[in-house]
């Protein structure tokens, strides 16, 4: 059973124009979402995070939008830019032990 | 800024050999974790650790052990490789903070090819 979900498993979309990446959760007990920005032949690296308390958290072009009630969250880069061009996990934190739990990720894809 | 390296970017490996995946954190963190990422399927955890000599079977673990020696270094062995273990294989070192939750650190990744 996937507690954390990612349904677009990819997503084209217009330099300038705004990228909106969503992710679904079933566990109600996470308290923290996270969002990771991957590139070929690289590891992951930490982009943007909303507390559970929260529904939206900004940073730059990036914003994180919580919706609670729907298990939902999505994430907004605007303007997209092609440097953004990369595969996007969403991740919650499943338990005591700090373990990430991950989506299956969905591939930006920003023309110029 | 915390580092976490990998021994290798790119590894090719025969079927039935024994691999060690090495990974390295200079953070004194406790928690260090073994993912796998394959297309459609997102980053699946193989195996945790969260302290010296302990160790924890993630969601995937079968084909895999861990060796936890020193807390700085977790590393991967695949005891015998076959070839649907061909994959990604990313390290990551987890730690608690105040402000942004659970924050993970990756390495660089190993493209493991077995044939």
């Amino acid at each position: 059973d996937q507690q954390v979900k990612q349904n677009s498993p990819s997503l084209s979309v217009q330099e300038g124009r705004i990228s909106i990446l969503n992710c679904d959760y079933t566990n109600s007990m996470f308290d923290y979402f996270l969002w990771y920005k991957k590139y070929p032949a690289e590891g992951p690296t930490f982009l943007i995070s909303i507390s559970s308390i929260k529904d939206k958290n900004e940073d730059g072009r990036f914003t994180v939008f919580l919706n609670k009630s729907a298990k939902h969250l999505s994430l907004h880069i605007v303007p997209s830019q092609p440097g953004d061009s990369a595969v996007y996990f969403c991740a919650a934190p499943g338990g005591a032990t700090n373990k990430l739990i991950f989506g299956t990720g969905t591939l930006l894809a920003v023309q110029p | 800024d915390v580092k976490v390296t990998q021994s290798s970017r790119y590894l090719v490996k025969r079927t039935g050999e024994k691999v060690f995946l090495e990974c390295v954190q200079d953070m004194d963190h406790e928690n260090m974790f073994w993912y796998r990422q394959d297309p459609g399927l997102g980053l699946r955890l193989i195996y945790f650790s969260y302290d010296v000599k302990m160790k924890e079977k993630g969601d995937i673990p079968e084909g895999y052990s861990v060796s936890r020696e020193k807390k700085e270094r977790f590393s991967l062995i695949l005891e015998s490789a076959s070839t649907n273990q061909t994959s990604m294989y990313l390290c990551a070192s987890i730690f608690r903070t105040g402000g942004r939750g659970t924050e993970a650190f990756f390495g660089q990744g190993t493209r493991l090819t077995v044939v």
